[in-house]
């Protein structure tokens, strides 16, 4: 079945530090990844996504991630945090249709 | 308009009420999601439409869950006698072509009192 961990449910990094958040999926085929940002009060906003290609996927805000096959990973990472980066952040993978979501982990910087 | 619009914003209702809540897609995303967010279940799929064919509803969690999409555009999810645990923001994507970047709304917060 299609599954995504996020181990981490709350992580917390000084702004200026730099940031990895993790995502292990489990799917049948080349699964079609990403990274979802939900501030508080907000929807969700896609940050990047993986569909094929280069490993390394640049996102918007400064983000990228990159995706390891042998390691069922998608980990998301930014060399330097900013207090406004302070939010929950969604891994997903998809097939041909639906979102199968993480847990979510919640970000959160101190100045 | 430009994004995926959804209405009400918040909606508060007494035990075995019905509900509507309404999506608006994005114009010419011929894919439509519905999601639940609660706690202690995070993010959850419920039903997608695409174009003309048959919804995929297997993730609706009850048969007091419907939903529909007139003309490929607008559509409403109704919740018939609603319990306390239906209580979440329920959330509506669109997408260009299936299994494509969603884009979300911003969400119906329901509240069952």
């Amino acid at each position: 079945a299609q599954s995504v961990t996020q181990p981490d449910i709350h992580i917390t990094v000084s702004e200026g530090a730099s940031l990895e958040l993790r995502c292990n999926y489990s799917y049948g085929a080349t699964p079609y990844l990403f990274w979802y940002v939900q501030s508080p009060g907000q929807g969700l906003q896609l940050l990047l996504k993986y569909f094929s290609g280069d490993t390394l996927v640049q996102g918007i805000k400064g983000f990228e991630a990159e995706f390891k096959r042998s390691q069922s990973s998608f980990n998301l990472r930014k060399p330097s945090v900013h207090w406004s980066d302070a939010a929950e952040y969604f891994c997903a993978v998809a097939g041909t249709d639906k979102l199968i979501f993480g847990t979510g982990t919640r970000l959160q910087v101190f100045p | 308009g430009a994004g995926v619009s959804q209405s009400p914003s918040n909606k508060v209702t007494e035990k075995g009420k019905d509900v509507e809540l309404r999506c608006d897609p994005i114009s010419g995303h011929t894919a439509l999601y519905w999601y639940r967010q609660s706690l202690g279940q995070g993010l959850e799929f419920l039903i997608y439409f695409q174009g003309n064919s048959a919804p995929d509803k297997s993730g609706l969690p009850s048969d007091r869950f419907s939903a529909e999409r007139t003309g490929g555009s607008v559509s409403t999810l109704t919740i018939q006698r609603t319990q306390q645990e239906d209580s979440a923001v329920y959330l509506c994507a669109s997408s260009l072509p299936p299994g494509g970047e969603q884009y979300f709304g911003p969400g119906t917060r329901l509240t069952v009192t």
